[in-house]
């Protein structure tokens, strides 16, 4: 079936520090959600991008819907320690309504 | 907008109880709910999927004796966890999504399951 791997699996950075987190496939995707999870919290929705080669921000965040429909990418600028937590990308599988979550990258960010 | 409550956020019970585990869409009407379940430092795992007055699908290897699902309303959908064990234990989380949503899906947040 459909996957998607990320990577890094974790990231230990700076505060301050920019951070970059990739999300792939073996198959297309159509659309491309990136969402962030807090312990113990639900993931929320940081960033959809719904066209091949949409760039688009929400703050610190910009994230890259690939040309080729089997990658994205997620940059968050000057971190701070808020910034804590587990990324997920996800997309709706072929034909589906169900989201297919990604494997996460743990960002922690010291001060 | 596009608010989904999920209810208890923490539950502990006894082996052999049933708890049931309620997901509200507040400000939409929630034609499809999921619900997942999610092992410590692990991704989100699909369960089953709900549409309003109709069975819900749930996945490959995921009992559906055992996880009992009811969308009843569009904005109430409840997983039931029957006769639980220690290994049911998890973090269950379900979200929402509406027609005049694109893609919006809005997730709970979360329920620790507690079996002892």
């Amino acid at each position: 079936g459909q996957q998607l791997n990320q990577s890094p699996q974790s990231m230990f950075i700076q505060e301050g520090e920019d951070v970059s987190m990739n999300c792939t496939s073996s198959s297309i995707f159509n659309t491309w959600l990136w969402y962030k999870q807090e312990p113990g919290e639900g993931p929320v929705l940081l960033i959809a991008l719904y066209k091949a080669g949409e760039l688009t921000s929400n703050g610190r965040l910009t994230a890259q819907f690939g040309i080729t429909r089997k990658d994205s990418f997620l940059n968050i600028s000057a971190s701070i320690p808020s910034d804590v937590g587990i990324y997920f990308c996800a997309g709706p599988g072929y034909n589906t309504d169900k989201l297919i979550f990604g494997t996460g990258t743990r960002l922690q960010v010291f001060p | 907008g596009a608010v989904v409550s999920q209810h208890p956020s923490r539950v502990i019970c006894k082996s052999g109880t049933s708890v049931k585990i309620e997901c509200r869409s507040l400000d939409f009407q929630a034609t499809t709910m999921f619900w997942y379940r999610q092992f410590p430092k692990k991704s989100l795992m699909l369960m089953a999927t709900s549409n309003e007055g109709s069975k819900a699908t749930y996945e490959q290897g995921v009992e559906k004796d055992k996880f009992l699902i009811n969308h009843a309303s569009l904005t109430l959908s409840t997983l039931t966890v029957t006769s639980a064990h220690p290994e049911d234990s998890s973090f269950y989380i379900c979200s929402a999504i509406g027609q005049e949503i694109i893609y919006g899906y809005t997730f709970g947040s979360g329920t620790r399951l507690t079996v002892v």
